[in-house]
Parts: C-alpha cells; structure tokens; sequence
C-alpha cells in the first residue's frame, strides 16, 4: 500500500513558467512534509518542507501548499529554470515516531529553454 | 549544511563476493543512519533503520543476513552486501538524521554497485 503517492510520472515545461507537482497521502497520522531534488547518480537534496499546522511555506522560487482535509501537498517552482530539471520526491514522516521517511515514487520535471 | 559521504561511489564486483560500503557523516554525529536502495524508474526503498550501538531494523523483504549493517560510531555506519548477486546491482544511498532538526535527513551521494 504506497502511503504517498505522486501520480505524474513526468512533468515538461517552459522556462520562465511555473513548475507544479503534486503529491498525495492517505495516512493521516504523517505531520511534516518534505521535498527532496534528485539528479541521476546522487542523493537526494533537501528543498523544503512543511508542517502540517501550516498550510503554506515559502523560500524563494519554491512554495508547498498544504491541503490537510484532502491529503494534498503541492511544490510550486516560480520561475522554472533548466537547472531544476530533475527528479522530485514527496516524502512524509510522522513526528515523535521512527523518523522513517517515506517517499513517493518522483516526478521527473523537464524545464525546456 | 551538513555533509553525509558514501565510499566508494561506484564498484564492480564478481558474483558471490561482498561488498561494504561506508556512510559517513562529517560535521555531526548521527544516532540514526537510514540505508536506501533505488532501481531504475522507481522510488527510494528503505532497506534498514541503523542506531548507534544497536542492532539495525530491517524493512519487511530485506535479508537482513544479505545486507549488513553495523553503526558503530555516531558518524559512521557500514552496509555490507553479502554473497552479491547481479540482481543486487543498484544504487545505494544512505541518509543520516541530524537529531537537533526535526524530520530533515541528510543524504549521501550514493554508491552505484554493479554486480557481474
């Protein structure tokens, strides 16, 4: 049972235009969210995070949302550049407890000049 | 920020062999180290839970008799593939909790291992 779930495989778009990618959970008890950025043949990075008495977090070019009664987070990057064509991973973890991340599947972003 | 290192970064080995690999963390000390395995066009598996000075915990479906772990200083812990098989052929990646900042873990820049 994936308890997070990232059901784009794949997202293309412009430069200059916004990046949205989604991510959805179904267990409840997951309170702090996570963003991580993949390049091929390294480790995850850490991009940004939030907990869920927010429902917003921004640093920068990159803001998630937080949609606790739906499950839902979203990463927006604004502006996209060719440099953030990577892999991205939601991943929650429940606090207090084992601290096991647990990760989506990624959305692969493509940023076209 | 804080720097987790894997050694090696790559190796090729024979069939029945074992290989370790080291994660390293270099500006804190970790109680928690965290073993990932990733295959192609899928996520990151956790394989196992490393404490300090304790035995590791293992993932449903992972031989823990395969795949070692020992975590015997708070900035080191080692993973082992035992008796290694092409099917082991992967990358992995382990990550090491910084206990002083809730839920980030710190990721090393993986080991591709190759089995031939």
């Amino acid at each position: 049972d994936q308890q997070v779930k990232q059901n784009s495989p794949s997202l293309s778009v412009q430069e200059g235009r916004i990046s949205i990618l989604n991510c959805d959970y179904t267990n409840s008890m997951f309170d702090y969210f996570l963003w991580y950025k993949k390049y091929p043949a390294e480790g995850p990075t850490f991009l940004i995070s939030i907990s869920s008495i927010k429902d917003k977090n921004e640093d920068g070019r990159f803001t998630v949302f937080l949609n606790k009664s739906a499950k839902h987070l979203s990463l927006h990057i604004v502006p996209s550049q060719p440099g953030d064509s990577a892999v991205y991973f939601c991943a929650a973890i429940t606090q207090g407890g084992s601290e096991k991340l647990v990760f989506g599947k990624g959305t692969k972003l493509t940023v076209n000049p | 920020g804080a720097v987790v290192s894997q050694h090696p970064s790559r190796v090729i080995c024979k069939s029945g062999t074992s290989v370790k690999i080291e994660c390293r963390s270099l500006d804190f000390q970790a109680t928690t180290m965290f073993w990932y395995r990733q295959f192609p066009k899928q996520s990151l598996m956790l394989m196992a839970t490393s404490n300090e000075g304790s035995k590791a915990t293992y993932e449903q479906g992972v031989e823990k008799d395969k795949f070692l772990i020992n975590h015997a200083s708070l900035t080191l812990s080692t993973l082992t593939v035992t008796s290694a098989h092409p099917e082991d052929s992967s990358f992995y990646i382990c990550s090491a909790l910084d206990g002083e900042k809730l839920g980030e873990q710190y990721f090393g820049p993986g080991t591709r291992l190759t089995v031939t």
